[in-house]
């Protein structure tokens, strides 16, 4: 079955910055977009960036543009998430997930999570 | 902004049948999916493109999209179903929306 394991999160102060990491094996890499998902302590889910599978079309989440950066390794299977400026807002556990279907109208969705890994900005 | 509107909490006794809404401007028009979250767990997929069911989803999950609703159904609901339930849309083709998510409890 796919795996996703997430990695790289931890505390960080305000205006500080982090870059998560998701190793994905047990499937072909690189033939699917990837997204990140995040959710804060007690909330729902905000979808944050999703990146197709060349790595050249990257979407973000108005509430995360300009800060952060999605990108991929194609050769190393890993999935990332450049994080700058960070905010108190940002605190959340990170998914990585696989996203299909993403050629049909309004089809797209997420097949596949990772557990997740925990971001906290605190000073 | 678009967004999605879901009931905060549903509830239901055991073996009878639970439904859970998410309101959109249109939603109709464009294709829902549903993830399940137990407590502490990741998100699981268990309706997508409206009405279809990935492999392992147990058949009492079915789904449906009309007008501005969509709604997940839950027929005979167990026990193991409580759970947090989102919704998800595309707004455009670049970017995605969830609802705020519907408390599930069986009981």
């Amino acid at each position: 079955e796919v795996q996703l394991v997430e990695s790289g999160g931890g505390l960080v102060q305000p205006g500080g910055s982090l870059r998560l990491s998701c190793a994905a094996s047990r499937f072909t890499f690189s033939a699917n977009w990837m997204t990140w998902v995040r959710q804060a302590p007690g909330k729902g889910l905000e979808w944050v960036a999703t990146i197709n599978q060349g790595g050249n079309e990257k979407y973000y989440a108005d509430s995360v543009k300009g800060r952060f950066t999605i990108s991929r390794d194609n050769a190393k299977n890993s999935l990332y998430l450049e994080m700058m400026s960070l905010r108190a807002e940002d605190t959340a556990v990170f998914y990585c997930a696989r996203l299909l279907d993403v050629y049909v109208a309004s089809g797209g969705y997420f097949d596949f999570w990772g557990q997740g890994t925990l971001v906290a900005v605190s000073s | 902004s678009y967004g999605l509107t879901q009931p905060p909490s549903v509830s239901v006794p055991p073996g009878q049948t639970a439904n859970i809404t998410c309101s959109g401007d249109k939603l109709g028009d464009r294709f829902a999916c549903w993830y399940q979250q137990r407590p502490g767990q990741s998100p699981v997929l268990v309706i997508f493109q409206d009405n279809k069911r990935p492999s392992g989803i147990p058949e009492r999950f079915s789904g449906s999209n009309s007008g501005n609703t969509a709604t997940l159904t839950i027929s005979g609901a167990q026990a193991l179903d409580e759970a947090d339930y989102y919704c998800q849309a595309w707004v455009s083709s670049t970017a995605v929306v969830f609802g705020g998510g519907t408390k599930l409890t069986v009981l």
